[in-house]
């Protein structure tokens, strides 16, 4: 059974960091692309990052670019995402979500992690 | 971007009618290449993540009952729920994988019964 368990979320001052991480089984981690989508509170979904198998494919929306690090240990069989510089607007759950690859949905998504941003 | 537009923003139907939601794309999510349709529907029940239950428009993912069905091509798509069930309450998102890793959602469509 593909389980994705997400981890590390909390509430931190606006400026501060977060590292989310996302344990994956029941899948070959490392033949999948990765990615993070998050959902403010009553909100929408919002795509934050993908990463491909190797690590060598690596995007972000326009609104976490420069601030947010996606990355994966294949070992581990896990996926992160670093978050620095955080804002209010970041309060969101964040799922953590498979790819088959590129040009492909999402097929198994996590049960979603709470990060809030708030002073 | 592609923006993803979905309506109605919400719907009430009766239990055992027909439901159907739509969505439309900024911009073809259609490949010529293989006649494929980057167009997803996604179900999302109170405090749980989304699940996938359409993709390329039409195709149902495994386990997803034939109630729903996809259609569409283009820029215009929809999600039908026949004999709808009292599970089938959720907000339903449309997302294109067209233009990947920019992925884009629909604003999303609450379903209740009436």
């Amino acid at each position: 059974e593909v389980q994705l368990v997400e981890s590390g979320g909390g509430l931190v001052k606006p400026g501060g960091s977060l590292r989310l991480s996302c344990a994956a089984s029941g899948f070959t981690f490392s033949t999948y692309s990765m990615n993070w989508v998050r959902q403010a509170p009553g909100k929408g979904l919002e795509w934050v990052s993908s990463i491909n198998i190797g690590s060598t494919y690596i995007y972000y929306a326009d609104s976490v670019k420069g601030r947010f690090t996606i990355s994966r240990d294949n070992a581990k069989n896990s996926l992160y995402l670093q978050m620095n510089s955080l804002r209010a607007e970041d309060t969101a759950v964040y799922y953590c979500a498979r790819g088959d690859g590129d040009y492909t949905p999402f097929d198994y998504w996590g049960q979603g992690i709470l990060v809030t941003v708030s002073s | 971007d592609i923006v993803m537009t979905q309506s109605p923003d919400s719907l009430a139907v009766s239990l055992g009618e027909r439901a159907t939601i739509n969505c439309k794309s900024s911009q073809s999510v259609l490949f010529s290449s293989n006649n494929k349709n980057y167009l997803a529907w996604y179900q999302q029940k109170p405090g749980q993540p989304p699940k996938l239950l359409i993709y390329w428009a039409s195709t149902r993912q495994s386990g997803v009952p034939d109630r729903f069905s996809g259609s569409g091509s283009g820029t215009d798509f929809t999600l039908t729920i026949n004999s709808l069930q009292a599970e089938d309450v959720a907000v339903y998102y449309c997302q294109q994988y067209s233009t990947t890793p920019r992925y884009t959602f629909g604003q999303g469509t609450k379903l209740e019964i009436k």
